[in-house]
């Protein structure tokens, strides 16, 4: 059973409109991840974190992807003008602060952007 | 681009049979790499993880490194329908070491 909770576990939302989903990541791990996959398997690195501080994050991130993770509340990225190209799987994942350390990941949010 | 591929695309087995799954990496700076696996409507599960040549077994699994070719697999004996699932070779990069680049996956389908 995962013990990374994500919500909700589906999303559906019209191009332009703002999605955001939410991540509660395992009692003890302060590095969050975001990865996108999509309907081909292909996974994307979005943004990491550690604790509340942005570790790395790529360009797509940047511009019209938004993402915290705030002390005492769920972790949560937002998109802020939904594509259809943004259809896809959005998996949260944590882990312990350690190199190569093994990630947990959370059942997804499946965003369909109609 | 930093890239890890993966073969075959599907695989089917029967039941107690043996599944066997590749990868292979085209950046040497990878020297980690995690077999991942997803069953449908489920996040990835981590398997095992390498990172020394040779062999590594945990179970029914085993997870075979040869750093000099880049080449990473994994083989299921005794395989079982659970195991129905897609399967991913990872290997964490960046100045981290943490984030993940994930090979395309191979669905495996094992028959009763």
């Amino acid at each position: 059973n995962s013990k990374v909770i994500q919500t909700p576990r589906y999303l559906v939302k019209g191009q332009g409109q703002k999605a955001k989903m939410r991540c509660i990541p395992e009692k003890g791990h302060p590095v969050v991840f975001w990865y996108q996959q999509n309907k081909n398997n292909e996974f994307k690195f979005l943004i990491n974190f550690q604790n509340q501080e942005v570790l790395q994050q790529i360009d797509m991130t940047e511009k019209r992807f938004s993402a915290e993770c705030p002390s005492n509340s769920p972790c949560s990225l937002e998109i802020q003008s939904s594509e259809a190209g943004d259809s896809a799987l959005y998996l949260c994942a944590s882990s312990l602060p350690r190199l190569y350390a093994e990630q947990f990941f959370g059942p997804g949010t499946r965003l369909t952007v109609l | 681009q930093q890239k890890v591929q993966q073969s075959p695309e599907s695989l089917s087995v029967p039941e107690g049979g043996m599944a066997s799954l590749n990868c292979t990496s085209s950046d040497r700076n990878f020297q980690y790499f995690w077999w991942y696996r997803q069953h449908s409507g489920e996040g990835p599960k981590a398997l095992m993880s390498i990172f020394s040549d040779g062999d590594k077994k945990e179970g029914r699994f085993t997870a075979h490194l040869n750093k000099a070719s880049l080449h990473v697999s994994l083989h299921i004996r005794d395989s079982q329908p659970s195991d129905s699932a897609l399967y991913f070779c990872a290997a964490p990069y960046g100045s981290s070491g943490n984030k993940l680049i994930f090979g395309i996956g191979t669905l495996l389908s094992v028959k009763p």
